[in-house]
C-alpha cells in the first residue's frame, strides 16, 4: 500500500501571503504507460465534505480559482495557495489514486 | 447540478448491522463509478468500497472485506453499503463520492461528495 505523508500537520500564514503544503508518496505515483501523476488534491471546510481542487498533480478542477496550484513528480509534491483569502481556511489532504487509494493526514491552514 | 444524498446513519451496537444509501441526482448515474469514503472523528479520510458504473467489479479496502457489500440500483440511481458485523472502529462519517468522469483511466478520482452520513458503533 502507499503511504501518503504531508507536511506541516497545521499551518497559520497571514492574509494575502503564500501557504505552501507538502506531500510525499512512499512510492512514485507516476504510471508510465500514460506518463501521468496519479495524485489530487483536496480542500475540506468545517462541517463540509471534500472537494476537489487539482488532480494529475498539477490540473486544477474547474471552478477552482487560480491562486491554487500543484506541483511536483515522483513521490513529493506541493499545493501552494499564492495569497491567502479567508475562505481559503481549511484542511487540505493529498490523495494518491494510481492504486488502492490512500490520503494524507491532512494539513489545517488557518489565518495568522 | 451534481447531488449526492445519503441516509441510513445512526447510531447501533458492536456486532450490528445497517444499511447507507446514497441518492444522485443531476448526472447520468448509470455512467460512473461510485465510491464509498469514511471519515473517524478527527481523523483523515479512508477509502472504503468502490463499484463499477455497471455493477460488474467491486473493490473493497481490507479493513471491511468480508464484512461490507457495496451495491447499485441504476433505475433508481441509488448506491448501497450494507454493513454487517460493525465494529468500534467502523465509526466515521460515510460519504459516497462520484469517481471521475476518466471512468477506467482514473477509477480512485473522487470529484463529488455528498455531505456524509454518520455511523456510531457503541455499546
Amino acid at each position: 500500500d502507499i503511504v501518503m505523508t504531508q507536511s506541516p500537520d497545521s499551518l497559520a500564514v497571514s492574509l494575502g501571503e503564500r501557504a505552501t503544503i507538502n506531500c510525499k508518496s512512499s512510492q512514485s505515483v507516476l504510471y508510465s504507460s500514460n506518463n501521468k501523476t496519479y495524485l489530487a488534491w483536496y480542500q475540506q471546510k468545517p462541517g463540509q465534505p471534500p472537494k476537489l481542487l487539482i488532480y494529475w498533480a498539477s490540473t486544477r478542477e474547474s471552478g477552482v480559482p487560480d491562486r491554487f496550484s500543484g506541483s511536483g513528480s515522483g513521490t513529493d509534491f506541493t499545493l501552494t495557495i499564492s495569497s491567502l483569502q479567508a475562505e481559503d481556511v481549511a484542511v487540505y489532504s493529498c490523495q494518491q489514486y494510481y492504486s488502492t487509494p490512500s490520503f494524507g493526514q491532512g494539513t489545517k491552514l488557518e489565518i495568522k | 447540478q451534481v447531488q449526492l444524498v445519503e441516509a441510513g446513519g445512526g447510531v447501533v451496537q458492536p456486532g450490528g448491522s445497517l444499511r447507507l444509501s446514497c441518492a444522485a441526482s443531476g448526472f447520468t448515474f448509470s455512467s460512473y463509478g461510485m465510491h464509498w469514503v469514511r471519515q473517524a472523528p478527527g481523523k483523515g479520510l479512508e477509502w472504503v468500497a468502490f463499484i463499477r458504473y455497471d455493477g460488474t467489479n467491486k473493490y473493497y479496502a481490507d479493513s471491511v472485506k468480508g464484512r461490507f457489500t457495496i451495491s447499485r440500483d441504476n433505475s433508481k440511481n441509488t448506491l448501497y453499503l450494507q454493513m454487517n458485523s460493525l465494529r468500534a472502529e467502523d465509526t466515521a462519517v460515510y460519504y459516497c463520492a462520484r469517481g471521475s468522469g476518466f471512468g477506467d483511466l482514473a477509477t480512485y478520482l473522487f470529484d463529488y461528495w455528498g455531505q456524509g452520513t454518520l455511523v456510531s458503533v457503541s455499546s
